[in-house]
């Protein structure tokens, strides 16, 4: 049973460019969650999502940022027009329901040149 | 809404030695209560959760906590620390339908 997987590892951007991160969650996980790690800091909650579902998005930025989750594939998290400050590592955790522990992928590092 | 605060940002300590990593949480509601390690530049692992019934939780590589609803925290111990602990460690908390995160607490075992 595979975890939770992230693709890419790592990704460069231009300023200006769009980023889009793919999580695809664990066999029989229906919820999403994205974080984010910025250097030194401790993991911020972004969104929550299960299937075509926006559950909860109270951490994402109002502007540039968006996430689905398809009835098929993976979720996606889609930043366009990235500046500098996008710049930290975006890991995307699933679960079975919200009381279960969350499992956690190897993140995305972007860095924004 | 849940908050998670961890009372240290860096805790050395020497092998062997035992180790408590703080955790206080703040809720009006029922919590569910986690502990988490991250090693460089990798996700985070599970080390163990607090759900409902015995306030100790044994987790993963050695390490257990207890839940203590009158203080509100949630302390991280491990009796004796190996040099491979050396790591962050996240406390988290749920109320509702997300996990929120203390600011982490690095530990670093040295010989």
């Amino acid at each position: 049973n595979a975890g939770v997987m992230q693709n890419p590892r790592h990704l460069v951007r231009r300023r200006g460019q769009e980023a889009r991160l793919r999580c695809s969650p664990m066999k029989g996980h229906s919820h999403v969650y994205w974080y984010r790690q910025l250097p030194e800091e401790g993991l911020k909650f972004m969104v929550y999502l299960q299937k075509e579902n926006i559950i909860d998005e109270s951490g994402m930025p109002k502007e540039r940022f968006s996430a689905e989750f398809p009835k098929e594939g993976p979720s996606i998290l889609r930043i366009q027009q990235v500046v500098r400050g996008d710049s930290a590592a975006y890991f995307c955790a699933s679960s079975p329901g919200p009381s279960d522990g969350y499992t956690f992928g190897s993140g995305t590092r972007l860095t924004v040149v | 809404a849940q908050s998670v605060t961890q009372l240290d940002s860096q805790v050395p300590v020497f092998e062997e030695a035992p180790v408590e990593l703080r955790c206080n949480y703040s809720s009006s509601v029922s919590v569910y209560l986690f502990w988490y390690v991250q090693y460089p530049n990798q996700g985070l692992q599970l080390l163990l959760k607090y759900l409902s019934g015995s306030t100790l939780v044994k987790g993963i590589n050695g390490f257990e906590a207890e839940f203590n609803k009158s203080q509100t925290s949630f302390h991280l111990r491990k009796p004796s620390v190996h040099i491979s602990d050396t790591a962050e460690y996240f406390c988290g908390g749920t109320s509702g339908s997300r996990l929120t995160f203390g600011e982490g607490t690095q530990l670093t075992v040295n010989p």
